[in-house]
């Protein structure tokens, strides 16, 4: 069965300052990769995903993720955050057979200071 | 096009009283999710509807949770007899195909508080 990990519950960052959020992984097979935003009383929305070709992913609102098979790992990373970044942001794994079965991380909560 | 509903947005219960939250799915999404989120819990999965095939039903804490999707759109999940542990925000997504590859498409979810 696969999993998804999110390590950092809570991170602090000033505003401008660049962003990573950590997510590692593990499947058996290739991965779907994504990444969800939860805006505080929002439901979640799509930053972007991978399933193949360049490892390198771009989202919407400036994010990027790469995927580095090695490391079992998909981080997420913005160069600038901006303070409406403020949010919760989920790592996801989907099988990449049969039906979609998604394992969500437990979300890290972004946190943005003047 | 319309997203992805759920109703109602918040509900306040007592202890043993049963509960129905419903999901308007995005007309055309052959599959449809149901999850738990509580807090620090990440998204739990409970249940998943595909088409016309039988549904996922893994993810379903306890027999007092249960789900039916009618007409291949809507969808009711039910909680019986609720505890407080099952205060929560449920969430309802739907994609185009149940694919592994979908997006999925999230509802703004139903807060549940049971007192």
């Amino acid at each position: 069965a696969q999993s998804v990990t999110q390590p950092d519950i809570h991170i602090t960052v000033s505003e401008g300052a660049s962003l990573e959020l950590r997510c590692n992984y593990s499947y058996g097979a290739t991965p779907y990769l994504f990444w969800y935003v939860q805006s505080p009383g929002q439901g979640l929305q799509l930053l972007l995903k991978y399933f193949s070709g360049d490892t390198l992913v771009q989202g919407i609102k400036g994010f990027e993720a790469e995927f580095k098979r090695s490391q079992s790992s998909f981080n997420l990373r913005k160069p600038s955050v901006h303070w409406s970044d403020a949010a919760e942001y989920f790592c996801a794994v989907g099988t990449s057979g049969g039906y979609q079965k998604v394992t969500f991380g437990t979300g890290t909560k972004l946190q943005v200071i003047p | 096009g319309a997203g992805v509903s759920q109703s109602p947005s918040n509900k306040v219960t007592e202890k043993g009283k049963d509960v129905e939250l419903r999901c308007d799915p995005i007309s055309g999404h052959t599959a449809l999710y149901w999850y738990r989120q509580s807090l620090g819990q990440g998204l739990e999965f409970l249940i998943y509807f595909q088409g016309n095939s039988a549904p996922d039903k893994s993810g379903l804490p306890s027999d007092r949770f249960s789900a039916e999707r009618t007409g291949g759109s809507v969808s009711t999940l039910t909680i019986q007899r609720t505890q407080q542990e099952d205060s929560a925000v449920y969430l309802c997504a739907s994609t185009p195909n149940g694919r592994g590859s979908d997006t999925q498409y999230f509802g703004p979810g139903t807060r549940l508080t049971v007192l």
